[in-house]
């Protein structure tokens, strides 16, 4: 199984912050890596899949990058709305696999 | 409007069996694979399994942990896709949730869109 570390764990910032979150791949997975967005009590929410692909509705705030191993989301200016649990997933083979979250809190 | 809405949630004794139905709207479902997924109080997404559709025959998948007591199966007529369990014990106390792969042909890029809202499973004596 392809296991998704994500780093950190957890990371406080304020409004209008530039944050970075990382992902990492045990193996190669190319630009199979989606993110996804989740506030408590609520579903998780599509952001950016294949590496770098905004999914339509998401603000453009959102960003990512990376191919390999190396994955990185980035919120530019961060809003009140984005304090969440953000995961990313490799779609590059079965069982897909999540990493383990990273809390963005506010600061 | 794409939708999924999961049922069937509840709370169930350990040993017992329980079925959660996702019914889907607002899009072709026989097109696209169907994934389950949970997520126990305070952890992470954990994908549990998946079907695919019924052009590529229909095929399943688990994850290891679920495997032979779990099982997913779709019926396209109605639009719904279901998650069998069995032999359930207390650690399969979770949110499960219901999603839709969408996949990128050629290359078979795939992520999870949309979510349903998550039904509560609770394995309780």
């Amino acid at each position: 199984d392809i296991q998704m570390t994500q780093s950190p764990s957890s990371l406080s910032a304020s409004v209008g912050d530039r944050v970075t979150f990382t992902c990492r791949a045990s193996q190669s997975i190319s630009s199979y890596l989606n993110w996804y967005q989740q506030k408590p009590g609520k579903a998780p929410k599509l952001l950016i899949y294949a590496a770098s692909s905004l999914q339509s509705g998401v603000p453009s705030r959102f960003s990512g990058s990376g191919s390999g191993t190396d994955f990185t989301l980035t919120i530019s200016s961060l809003q009140p709305e984005d304090f969440a649990t953000y995961y990313c997933q490799q779609s590059y083979s079965t069982p897909r696999t999540f990493g383990q979250g990273t809390k963005l809190e506010i600061k | 409007e794409v939708q999924l809405v999961e049922s069937g949630g509840g709370l169930v004794q350990p040993g017992r069996s329980l079925r959660l139905s996702c019914t889907a709207s607002g899009f072709t479902f026989g097109d696209y694979p169907m994934s389950w997924v949970r997520q126990a109080p305070g952890k992470g997404l954990k994908w549990l399994g998946s079907i695919g559709s019924a052009a590529l025959g229909g095929t399943t998948e688990y994850a290891a942990s679920v495997k032979g007591r779990f099982a997913i199966s779709r019926d396209d007529s109605k639009s719904i896709a279901y998650l069998q369990m069995n032999s359930l014990n207390t650690e399969d106390t979770a949110v499960y949730y219901c999603t839709r792969e969408v996949v990128l042909v050629p290359a078979a890029i795939g992520w999870f869109d949309p979510w349903g809202q998550g039904t509560l499973v609770t394995v309780a004596s």
